[in-house]
């Protein structure tokens, strides 16, 4: 059973365009992670989130946690083609295990000059 | 660089051999996940290990996987007799302590291929 479900699975866009994606559970999570990876290479971390509601500006990039800690959204403002990769968010549980993330399948984007 | 280091970065074996993979956590981190990367799959939690202890290693397979994280030294994921369906990505993750060990930070992964 996957936990965490990312939305949309692919997206391309233009340059210029604002974009937005989403992590979804049906579970509480005592935090969220948004990374972004590229081919070849590891998950880099963007951001933690840890209160619900929170909401975390990365330059272009604004991420949000939802008001239960369920979902969170990441929002791409302008969008250039340097953003382009696959973006993964990941949940911790709260209690003694919180190291054990739950990773979703990620979106793929790509941003086309 | 002070980030998380793994080597190599790919790694192939034939089937029946056994396979060695390496991570060196980030400076002041004394946190090391194993995470396992399958094609068309998120990453998987396999073993979270602190200096010379396993802490958990519930997602790891029973069998021929084992982990360490030596006084001195680098973390090892070890498979042995390996199999097809062992080929995946490995990646390794580290944290400074176990308030934040929610937060971790990824190496470049190793690439495994069985053939």
């Amino acid at each position: 059973t996957q936990l965490l479900e990312q939305s949309p699975q692919f997206l391309s866009i233009q340059e210029g365009e604002n974009l937005t994606v989403y992590c979804n559970s049906s579970s509480v999570f005592s935090s969220l992670q948004w990374y972004r990876q590229e081919p070849g290479e590891g998950p880099v971390l963007l951001v933690t989130v840890v209160t619900g509601g929170e909401v975390k500006k990365l330059k272009r990039l604004t991420f949000q946690f939802g008001d239960a800690r369920k979902d969170s959204s990441l929002h791409i403002t302008a969008a250039q083609p340097g953003d382009t990769g696959l973006y993964l968010c990941a949940g911790a549980r709260s209690g003694g295990s919180n190291y054990k993330l739950t990773f979703g399948k990620g979106t793929l984007l790509t941003v086309n000059p | 660089n002070a980030g998380v280091m793994q080597n190599p970065r790919h790694l192939v074996r034939r089937r029946g051999q056994e396979a060695r993979l390496r991570c060196s956590p980030m400076k002041g981190h004394s946190h090391v996940y194993w995470y396992r990367q399958l094609p068309e799959e998120g990453l998987k939690f396999m073993v979270y290990l602190q200096k010379e202890n396993i802490i958990d290693e519930s997602g790891m397979p029973k069998e021929r996987f084992s982990a360490e994280f030596p006084k001195e030294g680098p973390s090892i994921l070890r498979i042995q007799q390996v199999v097809r369906g062992d080929s995946a990505a490995y990646f390794c993750a580290s944290s400074p302590n176990s308030q934040f060990s929610y937060e971790q930070y990824f190496g470049p992964g190793t690439r495994l291929t069985v053939t």
